[in-house]
């Protein structure tokens, strides 16, 4: 079980648009439509944004979105906003387990 | 809303065992899937393993041979033991519901577990 693939840091401007994208493989990204992105901030804990390759749960802005093709999943946050800065991570179902991606940082300019 | 709470100690002695539990309060532990994840400091995410709450596990094969992840129905409560940690064990720990078995739909607090003598 290997760890997904992520860019370790993307930036943009606010008021643009930036995807980070998550590679895996056809056992996990692949094989399922169950990718699942991440929101952590210094010192709290993770907050999911999107679920199921492309679902928004209640309460998160629909500026963020999710997509997949093939062995990689992308993350998409549009109309970036200071508070979007954070730390994200991707995850995928596998055989019966969860895998994570290593993180990428997102700096807002 | 579900709200989790880690408990347990804050340093273990290498070679010992590490054991955390989660305290489930806000709704019922009687379903749904319930997760262990871990962070080393200034690293990544790393799912440890989840519990149904019929009591059915799933582990990380890179930590299986070490891990056991237990339910109390009876108490909202579920609980995490790993064996003969090692400082590479040192890390945040964070119990975590599932909105399916395929995500992590709420999160603990977290508590940072450090190995050391």
């Amino acid at each position: 079980q290997s760890a997904l693939t992520q860019p370790a840091s993307v930036s943009g401007s606010p008021g643009q648009s930036i995807t980070i994208s998550c590679t895996g493989t056809s056992s996990d990204i692949g094989g399922y439509n169950y990718v699942s992105w991440y929101q952590q901030h210094p010192g709290k804990a993770p907050k999911l944004m999107i679920y199921d390759v492309s679902k928004r749960p209640s309460g998160v802005s629909n500026r963020f979105s999710g997509s997949k093709s093939g062995n990689t999943a992308s993350l998409t946050i549009s109309g970036l906003q200071a508070e979007d800065e954070a730390d994200y991570y991707c995850s995928s179902y596998t055989s019966s387990t969860l895998v994570f991606g290593g993180g990428t940082k997102l700096t807002v300019l | 809303q579900v709200q989790l709470q880690e408990s347990g100690p804050g340093l273990v002695k290498p070679s010992e065992t590490l054991s955390l539990t989660c305290t489930v309060s806000g709704g019922s532990i009687s379903s749904y899937y319930w997760s262990w994840i871990r962070q080393p400091p200034g690293k990544g995410l790393e799912w440890i393993g989840y519990i149904y709450y019929s009591g059915s596990t799933n582990y990380n094969p890179s930590l299986e041979s070490r891990v056991t992840i237990s339910v109390d129905t009876s108490k909202n409560q579920f609980s995490l033991n790993l064996s003969s940690v090692t400082a590479a064990d040192t890390a945040v720990y964070y119990c975590a519901r599932g909105g399916s078995r395929y995500y992590i739909q709420h999160w603990g607090q977290g508590t940072l577990v450090t190995v050391s003598s």
